[in-house]
């Protein structure tokens, strides 16, 4: 069955540097998501993109992140000044369409450790 | 209030159980509704997805829709210790994606 994959699986990094997230979504999907996970809460909405674009964000994807379709197959997330609270679970999703309520498919996640 | 509450649990039965999970929300917007279990430090994985109120069924799963009350259900039936994770309830409206997780229930299964 075709999946979503993530790289790294983990990432350390230190405060103020940035970090790029790696995701290859289902090869047919054409919606592209991103969430977090801090340890012990909620799953978390970041950012939807779509054609080339976001089509929605949330508040906690300010101006230190951005997200990026580099190649047909590639979707990334990128930090810019890492902040300890960054510390957390990243994933990727992606879906094959939208407005229908297409279920999303998630990747194994990037642990993220800021220090 | 928050948008979808979960009991966290722990939950834990023995082997062969019915497992009885649940969630409200509170916005009337949310139109589809999925289940997902997450093994730990994995990601999300579906598991159901609906839209109308009433029962759905696959496999050893059911889930259960009530629009009126804003409560959604899921059962497992046969419950296997392969079963022990966290179960994620999750919405979004009709018009995107942008999913809304309850905090998820962790349920352990014992042999």
């Amino acid at each position: 069955e075709p999946e979503v994959t993530q790289t790294p699986s983990h990432q350390v990094t230190q405060m103020g540097q940035e970090v790029i997230l790696r995701c290859v979504p289902i090869s047919n999907h054409l919606y592209f998501y991103w969430y977090r996970q801090i340890l012990g809460q909620k799953v978390e909405f970041l950012v939807s993109f779509y054609n080339n674009e976001i089509s929605e964000k949330s508040e906690i994807f300010d101006d230190q992140f951005s997200v990026e379709r580099p190649d047909g197959s590639n979707f990334t997330l990128k930090i810019r000044s890492t902040k300890l609270e960054d510390s957390a679970m990243y994933f990727c999703a992606s879906s094959e369409i939208q407005g229908a309520g297409s279920p999303l498919h998630f990747g194994n996640g990037t642990r993220l450790t800021v220090t | 209030q928050k948008e979808v509450e979960q009991d966290p649990g722990p939950l834990s039965v023995p082997e062969g159980a019915i497992v009885s999970l649940n969630c409200t929300y509170s916005n009337s917007a949310f139109q589809y509704f999925m289940w997902y279990r997450q093994y730990s430090r994995k990601g999300p994985e579906l598991l159901m997805y609906t839209y109308s109120s009433g029962n759905k069924e696959d496999g050893r799963f059911t889930a259960q829709v009530d629009k009126s009350s804003k409560y959604i259900s899921l059962f497992i039936r046969d419950s296997q210790p392969s079963d022990s994770a966290t179960y994620l309830c999750a919405t979004t409206k009709a018009a995107g994606n942008k999913l809304t997780f309850g905090g998820g229930t962790r349920v352990l299964v014992k042999p």
